[in-house]
């Protein structure tokens, strides 16, 4: 079965420090890779998406960047943080096919605060 | 693209009645519509979808339906319990899933 790991779970950082998130996926081959932000109370805000290695789409501008170095890894970053950068951040996968009416499954996710 | 609106925002019911979630969508080319399940500082957990070729979808207690043509779909839970008690998310889906902003549901007991 699939399972997908996301770390760390929490994590306080000061402004202007470096980020990186990590999440990979086991069990499939070639998914459909997400970044979600949620900030407290609030929706789910789509920051980044990927359809295979080294393709990254960014749906809003910001501080932020994604990779994807291998098959089943997306990695968020950040050179340098910001106190809006604060709230829950969420990696999902789904099945492959830029039109696969398939669900996305989430993280635990990494619960970020900036200092 | 996509726009997804869900409503309301919060939601009081008493135990044992039902709860209804409204989403609509502005992209008729979206052809799959899951529901999420968020409770507190954990993930979104998929309850139920239904896909475009289907009106109406039901897991015991939840059921969902689709409306194409008005461009709507609903949310359904019934008998509700404690444990209901969570954010919910509807989203639509062409190349790619658009969320609602959620509802609180509040079960009072």
């Amino acid at each position: 079965s699939q399972t997908i790991h996301q770390w760390p779970a929490t994590l306080v950082q000061p402004v202007g420090s470096p980020l990186s998130l990590e999440c990979t996926v086991e069990g499939t081959s070639n998914p459909n890779l997400y970044w979600y932000r949620q900030a407290a109370g609030r929706g789910l805000q789509l920051l980044f998406y990927s359809v295979g290695i080294g393709q990254i789409s960014s749906e809003v501008p910001q501080n932020l960047s994604a990779s994807r170095p291998q098959d089943r890894q997306f990695i968020l970053s950040s050179k340098k943080l910001l106190l809006s950068d604060s709230g829950f951040y969420l990696c999902a996968w789904s099945a492959s096919g830029a039109y696969s009416n398939q669900p996305q499954h989430f993280g635990d996710g990494t619960r970020l605060s900036i200092l | 693209g996509e726009n997804v609106e869900q409503h309301p925002s919060t939601l009081s019911v008493q135990e044992g009645d039902s709860a209804v979630i409204k989403c609509t969508y502005s992209d008729s080319a979206s052809n799959y519509f899951p529901w999420y399940k968020q409770e507190l500082g954990k993930r979104p957990q998929l309850i139920i979808d239904i896909r475009s070729n289907v009106g109406e979808k039901k897991d015991q207690r939840i059921a969902v339906t689709l409306n194409k043509t008005a461009k709507h779909f609903s949310l359904h839970i019934t008998e509700t319990q404690p444990e209901d008690s969570a954010v919910y998310f509807c989203a639509a889906r062409d190349d790619k899933i658009i969320f609602g902003k959620g509802t609180r549901l509040h079960i009072l007991p």
